[in-house]
């Protein structure tokens, strides 16, 4: 499997425009999760799901932030208007159960909002 | 919700020398301890992981101790060397089926 797999690895954008994150989990895994990080917070839950259905979503900064998992295979976490206080790495991770196993991460996309 | 707290924030040793990293924990359901190591601009990868039955696991010149009681976990690296520095975070789970919440992470340097 090629694990985690994550894109854009980069994006730069300005304030105000959308972005949208994609993540394909490793197949087999019921877990998706999207976690945020930066210096001054270090990793952040923002939400994840199971069998595509999310469970808490109680880490969703605020109703600009958005994310869906249409299938197994994919999900999405949208910036709708983006900020540069959302700049930061988000990663997006899945695991088969999470406190049984590894937690496998991708390689992250780095955001930059001027 | 699960708080996860995380000392130091950075350490600095010599190579050789050892480095510990202590975190706790605020909900006394949580079960599961791992410990995830992040290399600059990579990902953070599992390095080992302790559950609440077991109050010591170690892996050759890693190891992880757990008090269930004080509700607190720490990492000890022996032997330190140049590849060791990274940043290394605490998490915590209190279940099956729910996520694992970080410390914010130490920053640990090796130098030779």
């Amino acid at each position: 499997d090629a694990g985690v797999i994550q894109s854009p690895r980069h994006e730069v954008t300005e304030m105000g425009q959308e972005v949208t994150l994609r993540c394909k989990p490793i197949s087999g895994h019921d877990y998706l999760f999207w976690y945020r990080q930066t210096m001054m917070r270090g990793l952040e839950l923002l939400i994840y799901f199971n069998n595509n259905v999310p469970i808490d979503d109680s880490g969703m900064p605020e109703d600009r932030f958005s994310a869906k998992m249409p299938n197994a295979s994919f999900s999405t976490l949208k910036i709708q208007p983006s900020e540069p206080r959302d700049s930061a790495v988000y990663f997006c991770a899945s695991t088969k159960a999470p406190n049984t196993g590894e937690l496998f991460f991708g390689e992250g996309s780095r955001l930059t909002v001027l | 919700g699960e708080n996860v707290e995380q000392h130091p924030s950075t350490l600095s040793v010599q190579e050789g020398d050892s480095a510990v990293i202590k975190c706790t924990y605020s909900d006394s359901a949580s079960n599961y301890f791992p410990w995830y190591k992040q290399e600059l601009g990579k990902r953070p990868q599992l390095i080992i992981d302790i559950r609440s039955n077991v109050g010591e696991k170690k892996d050759q010149r890693i190891a992880v101790t757990l008090n269930k009681t004080a509700k607190h976990f720490s990492l000890h690296i022996t032997e330190t060397q140049p590849e060791d520095s990274a940043v290394y975070f605490c998490a915590a789970s209190k279940g099956s089926g729910y996520a694992l919440n970080f410390g914010k992470g130490t920053s640990l340097l090796v130098t030779p």
